[in-house]
């Protein structure tokens, strides 16, 4: 079966670094994928990491550790536009289907 | 980037009534589409896999004969509920797999 644990809530100040944690354990592995995802709307890709190291984009950078099952997601220079829920996902292999942990709902305060 | 559209944005319906929700890839074939359903706070759900040319493959729970999905192009894949209980109000999500996944707009669906 396949497992993603990220942390339910956040709460960062504006101007402010955060980073977003994410754990799995999936029978395969072929890329791990962040989406942000605002109230009522479809989530929006972010990054996708396959191979191990930081990809930086902008204010957003994503790091994997595939020996550890481990991923971040760093938010720099918070926005209050920020504020939404982080999805973390897993593709097992291929184009099969991805799998999604249950989101961290991040809330940037003044 | 890819574009995936999705169609209505949102619907209401009297129970026991069917709705039909397409989701189409406007600049690259999509074999493979999958089908999310989302409750309030919650994460995308997996309900099913649609490929083309064959049946779609549901998760654990789904029922197929309520929840029809058809993909009969490279590009058009279809969701319907039939006979919609109020319990199936929920935010229904499409995306087509490529590289990276692409995701439609979404339907929110409110059965009355």
């Amino acid at each position: 079966g396949q497992n993603i644990d990220q942390p339910t809530e956040m709460t960062a100040t504006e101007g402010a670094i955060v980073q977003i944690n994410c754990t799995y354990q999936t029978s395969g592995f072929n890329g791990l994928f962040w989406y942000q995802q605002h109230a009522g709307e479809a989530p929006t890709f972010l990054s996708y990491n396959v191979l191990d190291g930081l990809e930086e984009k902008g204010r957003f950078s994503s790091f994997l550790s595939r020996s550890k099952g481990y991923s971040y997601l760093l938010l720099k220079e918070l926005q209050m536009k920020d504020s939404a829920s982080y999805l973390c996902a897993v593709r097992p292999g291929g184009y099969q289907k991805v799998t999604f942990g249950t989101g961290t709902k991040l809330q940037v305060i003044p | 980037g890819a574009v995936v559209s999705q169609h209505p944005s949102w619907v209401i319906c009297k129970s026991g009534t069917s709705v039909k929700i397409e989701c189409r890839s406007l600049d690259f074939q999509a074999t493979t589409m999958f089908w999310y359903r989302q409750f309030p706070k919650q994460s995308l759900m997996l309900m099913a896999t649609s490929n083309e040319g064959s049946k779609a493959t549901y998760e654990q729970g789904v029922e197929k004969d309520k929840f029809l999905i058809n993909h009969a192009s490279l590009t058009l894949s279809t969701l319907t509920v039939t006979s919609a209980h109020p319990e199936d109000s929920s935010f229904y999500i499409c995306s087509a797999a490529a590289e990276k996944l692409f995701f439609g707009s979404g339907t929110q669906l409110s059965v009355l």
